[in-house]
């Protein structure tokens, strides 16, 4: 099984400052990582898949980079609808494993 | 538009039995792998099960396997869990999912449904 790793547990930002979220995994992935993000109540949106596509409707500040095992999500300038839990994915093999989240709070 | 919505969760004793149901809508169905992914109380998200299109192809969690049965009714737009000898770990909120890719689908999760309870407790 493929352990992903996220760090850090909580970013504390403020809105419009760039938030850097990491998903490391145990073996490599190649480039099939991707990334989700929760809020609170609601069921989890794709936001990243293959390490480095927006999903359908994923505003550009949103980007994903990485291969093999080292992955990083970017929030070029975080907005008030983007403090949020994020969770990366891979889908190399089975079983599907997804890493423990990063929250992103507010400030 | 695309929905996914859950039904079926609710409180259980341990050792029983439960069937989750998930009717989709607003895609050509049989043609989407569909996953169902948990989430217990506060935690993170975990891997149940996936189904092919088709149904021929199926791969469960450690987890679950020889307790949970995936099926799908492609007449009916319907994917199902049968949850069997369930245990108090797993209590979770049950999410379906669907590929966000048709055919040979990459098993990205997109959409998701809203979810529903599962709570197994005495």
């Amino acid at each position: 099984e493929i352990v992903l790793t996220q760090s850090p547990a909580t970013l504390s930002l403020s809105p419009g400052e760039r938030a850097t979220l990491s998903c490391r995994a145990s073996q490599s992935v190649s480039n099939y990582l991707a990334w989700y993000q929760q809020k609170p109540g609601q069921a989890p949106r794709l936001l990243i898949y293959d390490a480095s596509n927006r999903a359908t409707g994923i505003p550009a500040r949103f980007s994903g980079s990485g291969s093999g095992t080292d992955f990083t999500l970017t929030i070029s300038s975080l907005e008030a609808e983007d403090f949020a839990v994020y969770f990366c994915q891979q889908r190399s093999i089975w079983p599907r494993t997804f890493g423990q989240g990063t929250k992103v709070e507010m400030k | 538009e695309v929905q996914l919505l859950e039904s079926g969760g609710g409180l259980v004793q341990p050792g029983g039995s439960l069937r989750l149901s998930c009717a989709a809508s607003g895609f050509t169905f049989i043609t989407y792998g569909m996953t169902w992914v948990r989430q217990a109380p506060g935690r993170g998200l975990e891997w149940v099960s996936t189904i092919s299109g088709s149904g021929t192809t199926i791969y469960y969690a450690d987890s679950v396997k020889g307790r949970f049965i995936i099926s799908r009714d492609n007449s009916k737009n319907t994917l199902s869990l049968q949850m069997n000898t369930l245990r108090a770990e797993d209590t979770a909120i049950y999410y379906c999912a669907r590929d966000r890719r048709n055919g040979h689908g990459d098993n990205w999760f997109d959409p998701w449904g809203q979810g529903t309870l599962v709570t197994v407790s005495s």
